[in-house]
C-alpha cells in the first residue's frame, strides 16, 4: 500500500539531547512537508520540501533541522536549541494532480523529560 | 496572501443532529477546497474535496459545496454519530502554486454525545 511512515509513533528524549524523527513515502511525491501540532491547537508549519536537495523554513523553523537527499524521505531533527520541544509532530508529502492535496502520515508524539 | 477562517470550536451536538461547519476563504487564484479529519491521536486524513465552483464534494455522509459567490465551503452532515467526534480542518490549495503547503484553518473540535 501506497502512503506516509513515522517512526517511532512515540518518543521520549531527555533535555538537551537532539532527536531525528523519520518520514518515509512511497507515493513518488515531489513535495514533503512537517507540522508540530500542540494540545488543542492547529497545525504550524516547520518546514517543506518542494524537490530534492533543496527545502524552505516555514513559521516555527528555529530549533530545527531537516534534509531531503532522497526523493522519499524527509527526517526531521529536534535540537537542543529548540525551547518547547514537547509536541505532536506531523509529517505530509504533496504530488500535484488535479486537487493539489496533502496526504499525512500517523504523526509521532515526542516527549522531552 | 491566502487564508482560511473557520468556525471556532468546541461545537457539541447529540447523536443524529444535524452538523454545520463553517469555512470562507480569500484566495488571490482559483483554489482546490478541502476537509481533512483529525480523530485523536492520529494524522489528518483527507474527507472531502473540490476543485471548482458548485463541485459538491461528499464522503461518509459529509458533504460540502464549492460555492465561488461566497468564497465558502462549509461542511455538513445530516445525522452525526459518536464517532464522527474529531478536529474537522479546512484547507485550500492555490493551484498555481505548485508544490507550497495547503493554508488551513484553525479546526474545529466535534464532540458527538449519545
Amino acid at each position: 500500500d501506497g502512503g506516509i511512515t513515522q517512526s517511532p509513533k512515540y518518543l521520549f528524549r531527555k533535555e538537551g539531547q537532539n532527536v531525528t524523527l523519520s518520514c518515509e513515502q512511497n507515493l513518488n511525491h515531489d513535495a514533503m512537508y512537517w507540522y508540530r501540532q500542540d494540545p488543542g491547537q492547529g497545525l504550524r508549519l516547520i518546514y517543506y520540501s518542494q524537490i530534492v536537495n533543496d527545502f524552505q523554513k516555514g513559521d516555527i523553523a528555529e530549533g530545527y533541522s531537516v534534509s531531503r537527499e532522497k526523493k522519499e524521505s524527509f527526517p526531521l531533527t529536534v535540537t537542543s536549541a529548540q525551547k518547547n520541544p514537547t509536541a505532536f509532530y506531523l509529517c505530509a508529502s504533496k504530488g500535484g494532480g488535479q486537487y493539489n492535496e496533502q496526504f499525512f502520515g500517523p504523526g509521532t508524539r515526542l516527549t522531552v523529560l | 496572501g491566502d487564508s482560511v477562517t473557520q468556525m471556532e470550536g468546541p461545537v457539541t451536538l447529540s447523536e443524529e443532529a444535524f452538523l454545520t461547519i463553517n469555512c470562507t476563504y480569500t484566495a488571490t487564484g482559483y483554489p482546490s477546497l478541502f476537509w481533512y479529519v483529525q480523530y485523536p491521536g492520529e494524522g489528518l486524513q483527507l474527507l472531502l474535496k473540490a476543485t471548482k465552483a458548485d463541485d459538491k464534494g461528499s464522503n461518509k455522509g459529509f458533504e460540502a459545496t464549492y460555492r465561488k459567490e461566497t468564497t465558502s465551503f462549509h461542511l455538513e452532515k445530516g445525522s452525526v454519530q459518536v464517532s464522527d467526534s474529531a478536529v474537522y480542518f479546512c484547507a485550500l490549495s492555490d493551484r498555481n502554486s505548485g508544490n507550497t503547503p495547503l493554508v488551513f484553518g484553525k479546526g474545529t473540535r466535534l464532540s458527538v454525545i449519545a
